[in-house]
């Protein structure tokens, strides 16, 4: 059983710069989040997706844009890159109707110089 | 006040104690909680969940859960030096759709 996956495991980028980050849920789940670690800090939560739809978004700027795709696999996009945007970036998957149940991804680390 | 509120520690246990972990929470409508484990560089790791108020237990964990209080608790009986971790409260909010609130976390340290 395949558990969620996140692609590039790390990544350097420029202030100024885009990034996209990818997710592949859990197999059997429909539900993406996705979720900003900053050192030493809880997860922050970023938005939610389902049925290819942003159902939930936290206090994120506009720069931090998602989709879903037919296959339930998620991207992230982060557009003028900031320093403080480097962190961990997590994706968790989870089946609508089952308690809201999460389970993570490895996580993407991205520094931003 | 904090959406979900975890002391940061370090909490310090000797190996085979038990480790008492405390998490308090704003929304009393919450109906979830989960309790995840995060190791040094890793992505969290989902432990625990409660839903009803009392105890559950699972293996050497037990999570607790009060919600006249707003409080949920985890307990590691027999800790061991592989439990040194930072452990993350969860709760999810929200309807048609949620979004979980993380507390900040405790790190738990158990000495050899």
């Amino acid at each position: 059983d395949a558990g969620v996956t996140q692609s590039p495991t790390h990544l350097i980028k420029t202030r100024g710069q885009q990034v996209t980050l990818r997710c592949s849920p859990k197999s059997g789940h429909d539900t993406v989040s996705w979720y900003q670690q900053a050192l030493g800090q809880g997860p922050q939560f970023i938005f939610q997706y389902y049925e290819e739809e942003e159902r939930q978004r936290g206090n994120f700027p506009d720069r931090f844009s998602g989709h879903q795709f037919p296959n339930y696999s998620s991207e992230l996009n982060v557009n003028a890159l900031l320093l403080g945007d480097s962190a961990l970036y997590l994706c968790a998957s989870s089946r609508r109707g089952l308690r809201e149940t999460q389970y993570f991804g490895p996580g993407t680390r991205l520094l931003v110089l | 006040q904090k959406e979900v509120e975890q002391n940061s520690g370090p909490l310090s246990v000797p190996e085979g104690a038990i480790a008492s972990l405390n998490c308090t929470y704003s929304d009393r409508g919450s109906q979830s909680f989960f309790w995840y484990r995060q190791y040094s560089g890793k992505s969290p790791e989902l432990i625990m969940f409660i839903y009803s108020n009392g105890d559950k237990e699972d293996g050497r964990f037990t999570a607790q859960l009060n919600k006249a209080s707003q409080y949920v608790s985890l307990l590691i009986r027999d800790s061991q030096p592989s439990d040194s971790a930072t452990y993350l409260c969860a709760v999810p909010r929200g309807t048609g759709g949620f979004k979980t609130i993380f507390g900040a976390g405790t790190r738990l340290f158990v000495k050899a």
